[in-house]
């Protein structure tokens, strides 16, 4: 059964402690990105990958860091750094750089900092 | 910059009612345009796209059709029904000529809620 698997669904940790969130997909596809969503700001854009190794920032990368060393997985680490990190963190992939292919979403991470 | 600006909600109808989510973009070149949905607790899912002007894509009872000389992409459902009640997000991929920017980018969201 072929998608996007985020985990685990609901994540809490204490301020001033890094976290690190799963994203794992079996669809072969080449490119992954991390959204966060916040209500009322639509998605914004944390980082993505276009092929294993590579990466580049997206709107909002500080506070952020992630990996690529398998197609299969996008980890993203949220630091210390990132000032508001309680959000609503989506995972996302693309078959490949076409204009008209679309986004496949993981059902999300819900991660609260307290 | 290529940006998307969706109508603010909340929008509330009820059963059977004409549904209309207005989405405006601004965008250099020809830009593939997509509406995506979430239900509560979930990720997004394409709901329709259009990849050139007059394009007109359509899914599950939702219609909407690429107007470039208007920059629109407007949602529109005939008859919304209960289990419609969602939020939904106008997106564009901003590159187009067959290129991608290789993200898409996103309005703020309408939630929508459907009465019975």
């Amino acid at each position: 059964d072929g998608g996007i698997t985020q985990s685990p669904k609901y994540l809490f940790r204490k301020e001033g402690q890094n976290v690190t969130l799963s994203c794992e997909q079996n669809l072969n596809h080449d490119a992954m990105y991390w959204y966060r969503q916040d209500p009322g700001q639509g998605l914004r854009l944390i980082y993505y990958s276009q092929i294993v190794n590579d990466f580049q920032k997206g709107d909002i990368a500080e506070g952020y860091s992630v990996s690529r060393e398998k197609k299969e997985s996008f980890p993203l680490t949220v630091t210390s750094a990132q000032k508001n990190p309680t959000a609503f963190y989506l995972c996302a992939t693309k078959r490949d750089s076409s204009y008209n292919s679309p986004l496949h979403f993981g059902n999300g991470t819900r991660l609260t900092v307290t | 910059g290529n940006s998307v600006t969706q109508m603010e909600g909340p929008v509330t109808l009820s059963e059977e009612a004409f549904l209309t989510i207005n989405c405006t973009y601004t965008a250099t070149g020809y830009p593939s345009l997509f509406w995506y949905v979430q239900y509560p607790g979930e990720g997004l899912q394409l709901l329709l796209k259009a990849t050139k002007a007059d394009d007109k894509g359509s899914n599950k009872g939702f219609e909407a059709t690429y107007r470039k000389e208007t920059t629109s992409f407007h949602l529109e459902k005939g008859s919304v029904q209960v289990s419609d009640s969602a939020v939904y997000f106008c997106a564009l991929d901003g590159l187009g000529y067959g290129g991608s920017q290789g993200n898409l980018i996103f309005g703020k969201g309408t939630k929508l809620s459907v009465k019975p």
